[in-house]
C-alpha cells in the first residue's frame, strides 16, 4: 500500500517553516525521503529506522513515530532552494522494497 | 565517484517497437530497483534485484515488460511491443546490501516517449 502523504501542495515565502506528513497502513521498518527537483533524479535527503529516532539535515529534519506508522519532515527557515517535491518511501517489517507516496510539491518564493 | 548511469536519456519511437533501457549501479551496490514515474501514478517500483537475482516484480506492468540482470554492473528493461501508456521517466537505483539503513542513489532517467 502507497504511503498517503499530506498536504499535496505548499506555497511558502522565503524564511517560513513547513511541515510533511507520511502516514502508512502497514507496520513500518522505515521511512525514506527524496526530493526531487523538476526534470531532475529524486535525491536522498534520510533514512529514519524504527525506534522513534529523530534526524537533521541542515535545515531539514524528520521523525519517525512508529506506533502511529507515521513520518513528519520539518523545513525550516526555508529557502527557495526547497523547491521541489518531497517523496517519503516507507519499507515494511516484512520486507526490503520501498514504496513511495504521491509527493508533495513545495514552492518557495521570495 | 560514478553514480548510477542510465542510457539513453531520452528516446521517442513509435508504437510496436522495442524498447531497451540500460543501467549500471554504483560500483559495489548489490541491490538495483527499476522505477516508472508518471503524473498520473508517480514513482512506481517495478522490480527490483539483489544480487543480480529477481526478487520482487510485482510491479512490472504486464508481460511485454522484462528485466534482466546479467551482472553485477548491468541492468536492462526491455519493453516490447511498446504501447503509447508506456511513456515515462524510467528511473534506475541502486543501494549498498540489504540493509535498509542504506539510500537509494537514483540515475538521472530515461524519458521514454512512445508515439
Amino acid at each position: 500500500q502507497q504511503p498517503v502523504q499530506s498536504p499535496q501542495a505548499v506555497i511558502l515565502r522565503e524564511g517560513e517553516d513547513a511541515v510533511i506528513n507520511c502516514s502508512s497502513s502497514k507496520a513500518l521498518y522505515s521511512v525514506h525521503w527524496y526530493r526531487q527537483k523538476h526534470g531532475e533524479a529524486p535525491v536522498f535527503l534520510m533514512i529514519l529506522l524504527k525506534g522513534g529516532e529523530q534526524k537533521g539535515h541542515e535545515k531539514i529534519s524528520a521523525s519517525f513515530n512508529e506506533k502511529k506508522q507515521q513520518s513528519s519532515l520539518y523545513l525550516t527557515a526555508s529557502q527557495l532552494s526547497y523547491s521541489g517535491t518531497y517523496f517519503c518511501g516507507t519499507e515494511n517489517t516484512g520486507g526490503f522494497k520501498t514504496i513511495f507516496g504521491a509527493g508533495t510539491r513545495l514552492f518557495v518564493k521570495a | 565517484d560514478a553514480g548510477v548511469i542510465q542510457s539513453p536519456r531520452h528516446e521517442v519511437t513509435e508504437m510496436g517497437q522495442e524498447v531497451t533501457l540500460r543501467c549500471k549501479p554504483i560500483s559495489g551496490h548489490n541491490s538495483l530497483f527499476w522505477y516508472r514515474q508518471t503524473m498520473m501514478r508517480g514513482l512506481e517500483l517495478l522490480i527490483y534485484f539483489n544480487n543480480n537475482v529477481p526478487i520482487d516484480d510485482s510491479g512490472m506492468p504486464e508481460d511485454r515488460f522484462s528485466a534482466k540482470m546479467p551482472n553485477a554492473s548491468f541492468s536492462t528493461l526491455k519493453i516490447q511491443p511498446s504501447e503509447p501508456r508506456d511513456s515515462a521517466v524510467y528511473f534506475c537505483a541502486s543501494r549498498m546490501g540489504q540493509e535498509r539503513n542504506q539510500p537509494q542513489h537514483f540515475g538521472d532517467g530515461t524519458r521514454l516517449s512512445i508515439l
